[in-house]
């Protein structure tokens, strides 16, 4: 069964720099969130979108956007990069309404030197 | 602010026995609770999802309750094996109308199973 799909898989950038994350989501799939987790911490919530509009928003620094496309795709950008923004980076997506399963895929690490 | 707990942190078992890892949040509005497990370095795999209006769910050696009214969720693991060893998050969902209702997690209970 297709999963979903992240890249890069790991990303290196030094402070200051600007890095681009992706998703694809499962087929047929119309709602993708995106969480940060930070070295031995559990995964936080950053934003969410379902059908192209935000959908839901947690603790994205103003650094940071997102986007859904309308192939369902999306792209976390964040800006002025930190060594504190150093994590692992997990996409996830559902269908089909608002009591779906949750899938992730297998995150982007990123890495601020 | 919903807030996730898990209890323990770290558990330590010989194989062959049987488990049960704790959960607790502090608001009841939920759609419903994922347990998922997490090896390390590596992605969320979901092992469980109760919705809010059942009591468990059951897939293989695993089973998860959810009382959602006192807040609070287990995860019972039987007859554990070396490779059930990793780290265990229950994650509860935002009651939201639309779609895209976030999940808060907590901070994971990390298994080893010693064979």
């Amino acid at each position: 069964a297709a999963g979903v799909i992240q890249s890069p898989r790991h990303l290196i950038k030094e402070k200051r720099e600007t890095a681009t994350l992706k998703c694809y989501p499962i087929p047929r799939h119309d709602t993708v969130y995106w969480y940060q987790q930070g070295p031995g911490q559990d995964p936080q919530f950053l934003i969410s979108f379902y059908e192209k509009m935000q959908s839901d928003k947690g603790s994205i620094p103003d650094r940071f956007s997102a986007q859904q496309f309308s192939d369902y795709h999306s792209e976390l950008n964040m800006s002025s990069l930190e060594l504190g923004d150093s994590a692992l980076y997990f996409c996830a997506s559902s269908g089909g309404g608002v009591t779906e399963t949750q899938y992730f895929g297998p995150g982007t690490r990123l890495l601020v030197l | 602010k919903q807030e996730v707990t898990q209890i323990p942190a770290a558990l330590s078992v010989p194989e062959g026995e049987n488990l049960v890892l704790n959960c607790s949040f502090t608001d009841s509005a939920i759609y419903n609770l994922q347990w998922f497990r997490q090896d390390p370095g590596k992605g969320l795999t979901s092992l469980l999802l109760i919705q809010s209006s059942q009591r468990e769910q059951t897939s293989g050696r695993l089973n998860a309750s959810l009382d959602k009214s006192s807040g609070r969720s287990t995860l019972y693991i039987a007859a554990s094996q070396p490779g059930d060893s990793a780290t265990y998050l229950c994650a509860v969902r935002r009651r939201q109308e639309t779609s895209g209702s976030r999940l808060t997690f907590g901070e994971g209970t990390q298994l080893t199973v010693n064979p």
